[in-house]
């Protein structure tokens, strides 16, 4: 059974660092064809994709976040961490850590979500 | 990056009714568009990838059809089940752009 799980901080102050786990079961982040997504949604607005990462270590990030945005992954504890800096109040959303069909098109696959308050 | 323009924002519908949900994309994405179901505090789910191909254990009522620039998924007859929001998604060259989602109501 595939699952996903978020973790992380669910309060953190303007300009500090968030980083959030994504720990996953019943695959394997290292098979061929894995590639995993972070994606937001702010309360009442819509999805907003952050990034990725593949089973070969290869990196993709929204064109208009990735000077903040970092996606990593420890294969020996199935994990992908996602690093945004330099938080703002805009930036307080439900995460979410998503599993990309082996087709690389879709979201097949996602965790139940994490939510990430910005306030001082 | 391609633009995704979602129709309409909000439907009210009724039990029975059939409904259609648009998706417009700036510029062609093939059949690379899938369309996404979410309930009030879960995550969305999957329901129809490669433009018309219906996931597994997704009801025969949802189909979607459509190919570059031009994508509606279609609520054949509305079940209580499917009041929810209702977001397209496309991919192009490693990027993932989502409609801005359609709320549908019950009249």
């Amino acid at each position: 059974q595939v699952t996903l799980k978020e973790s992380g901080p669910a309060l953190v102050k303007p300009t500090q660092t968030l980083t959030l786990t994504c720990t996953v079961s019943g695959f394997s982040l290292s098979s061929s064809g894995m590639r995993l997504s972070w994606v937001r949604q702010p309360p009442g607005k819509a999805l907003e994709w952050l990034a990725r990462i593949d089973w070969d270590g290869e990196k993709f990030y929204s064109t208009t976040l990735k000077t903040r945005v970092s996606i990593s992954r420890d294969t020996s504890k199935n994990q992908v961490v996602l690093t945004m800096t330099n938080m703002d109040p805009v930036d307080t959303a439900t995460y979410y850590c998503a599993r990309i069909s082996r087709r690389g098109v879709e979201f097949d696959n996602w965790g139940q979500g994490t939510l990430v308050t910005v306030s001082s | 990056d391609i633009q995704m323009t979602q129709s309409p924002s909000t439907l009210s519908a009724s039990v029975g009714d059939r409904v259609t949900i648009t998706c417009r994309a700036s510029q062609s994405i093939s059949d690379w568009l899938a369309w996404y179901q979410q309930k009030p505090g879960k995550a969305p789910k999957l329901l129809i990838s490669k433009a018309s191909t219906l996931e597994s254990g997704v009801p025969s009522r949802f189909s979607g059809s459509g190919s570059g620039t031009e994508f509606t998924l279609t609520i054949s007859s509305l079940q209580p089940d499917d009041f929810a929001t209702y977001y397209c998604q496309q991919y192009n060259s490693n990027r993932y752009i989502f409609g801005q989602g359609t709320k549908l109501e019950i009249k």
